[in-house]
């Protein structure tokens, strides 16, 4: 089946600084991503829909200028979390939309946890 | 809040045993789909069923949809130990995939 990976898996940083999380579908082409974020025991809520070559659309409740999506490429989308603290910890996942046999299909990555000193 | 419920939140069962999963939504969907999690990881996809479907099977899975009560259920049937996960339902009212996922239940199978 088709692999979407994430980078980096884990990342420890401090408050205020800028973490970016990269999104691969490796031997697909996504012309869509999205990007979940997941509190620890609790289920994946859609922060925003990635969209190659435009802006992303973001959930109501997600701040835009917060986190930042770049989907620059067909097999690659970043998120970006700008000036962390420590409620932005998290475990954020992504997945890519693909289209096979004339149905679409998403592939979820492994996930990126984040925590926030 | 457009999340799905699933009940139950938790649950504990022996080997051997059925292991029963529910999922109520809200809205109108064009698919249901279930996933499993292991903890700390990433989603596997298990079984999609479109609105238009009452029940699928896939191995030791099976899953009913009744749209005219929002609902859905997933039975593992003869569970195993390495079954221990977390599953969520998630459904995809476009068809284009943008999915909301259900609360999740925590499946412990104990040896």
């Amino acid at each position: 089946g088709a692999v979407v990976s994430q980078h980096p898996s884990w990342v420890i940083c401090k408050s205020g600084t800028s973490v970016k999380i990269e999104c691969r579908s490796l031997d697909f082409q996504a012309t869509t991503m999205f990007w979940y974020r997941q509190f620890p025991k609790q289920s994946l809520m859609l922060m925003a829909t990635s969209n190659e070559g435009s802006k992303a659309t973001y959930e109501q409740g997600v701040e835009k200028d917060k986190f930042l999506i770049n989907h620059a490429s067909l097999t690659l989308s970043t998120l970006t979390v700008t000036s962390a603290h420590p409620e932005d910890s998290s475990f954020y996942i992504c997945s890519a939309r693909a289209r096979s046999g004339g149905r679409e299909t998403q592939y979820f990555g492994p996930g990126t946890r984040l925590l926030v000193l | 809040s457009q999340q799905g419920e699933e009940d139950p939140q938790a649950l504990s069962i022996q080997e051997g045993e059925n292991a029963t999963m529910n999922c109520s939504y809200k809205t109108s969907i064009n698919n249901l789909q279930w996933y499993r999690q292991n903890s700390g990881r990433g989603l596997v996809h298990l079984i999609l069923i479109r609105s238009n479907e009452r029940e699928k099977h896939s191995g030791r899975l099976r899953v009913t949809l009744d749209t005219s009560k929002k609902s859905s259920s997933l039975l593992i049937t003869a569970s195993r130990a390495a079954d221990t996960a977390s599953y969520f339902c998630a459904t995809d009212a476009s068809g284009f995939q943008k999915l909301v996922f259900g609360t999740g239940t925590r499946l412990l199978v104990s040896p």
